[in-house]
């Protein structure tokens, strides 16, 4: 089945500066993306998503990239602010429909 | 996106009893899916809840543990059954309107076994 590797587990960066998150996913038939932010005694939400027909996707402040090849994907935040701060999930899609989760990363801005 | 509401929203149960979870959606929606969110940890697929029929369960998840029912489009239950200190977690619905679109999550039941 589907394996998504994600990374880092934990990022802390001052107001202001960007953040990176980084996934990796397994399965090449996997041809969507999402990206979720959970704050604490919340579900995830939705923030960002991408489908494998595209390289990239912005909104606003957040950004998402594709490497089909390279079966990667990354979450650009740039010009974070406190309120920025919760844990964010990747997340790839199978052909079944069902979402394969990453580990989740721990976002914590500083003001 | 469709507004989901789970109850409870929390429950401290006592080890050998069962809890059945609600999942509320104010519109019809194709897709709705069941997750377990242990402390700490990321989301693992239960299963899918079908609309008429039986749920479609994940590997490691059955049916006499976690009963799900899915009588219409906008409604679901999930019964954690004989439950133990192993089954502490986050119980967490989304649905997606059709098979393609995004998937949405409620707050999630917060279950707590002494």
């Amino acid at each position: 089945g589907e394996n998504v590797e994600q990374h880092p587990s934990t990022l802390s960066v001052q107001e202001g500066d960007s953040a990176v998150i980084k996934c990796t996913y397994s399965d090449s038939a996997s041809n969507y993306f999402p990206w979720y932010k959970q704050e604490l005694g919340k579900g995830p939400q939705l923030i960002i998503d991408i489908r494998s027909n595209v390289g990239e996707k912005k909104d606003q402040r957040i950004a998402v990239t594709l490497n089909k090849t390279a079966k990667h994907f990354s979450l650009h935040i740039t010009e974070t602010q406190p309120e920025d701060s919760a844990v964010y999930f990747c997340a790839a899609r199978d052909s079944g429909y069902a979402l394969n989760f990453g580990k989740g990363t721990s976002l914590l801005v500083t003001p | 996106s469709a507004v989901i509401s789970q109850k409870p929203s929390r429950d401290i149960c006592q080890r050998g009893t069962s809890l059945t979870i609600q999942c509320q959606v104010d519109s019809q929606v194709t897709m709705m899916f069941w997750y377990r969110q242990q402390p700490g940890q990321s989301l693992t697929l239960i299963a899918t809840a079908n609309q008429g029929s039986e749920a479609t369960y994940e590997s490691g998840f059955v049916i006499d543990k976690f009963p799900i029912s899915r009588p219409n489009l906008t409604f679901s239950t999930l019964t954690v059954s004989n439950m133990s200190p192993e089954d502490s977690s986050i119980y967490l619905c989304s649905v997606a309107r059709e098979r393609d679109q995004p998937q949405h999550f409620g707050d999630g039941t917060r279950l707590s076994i002494l």
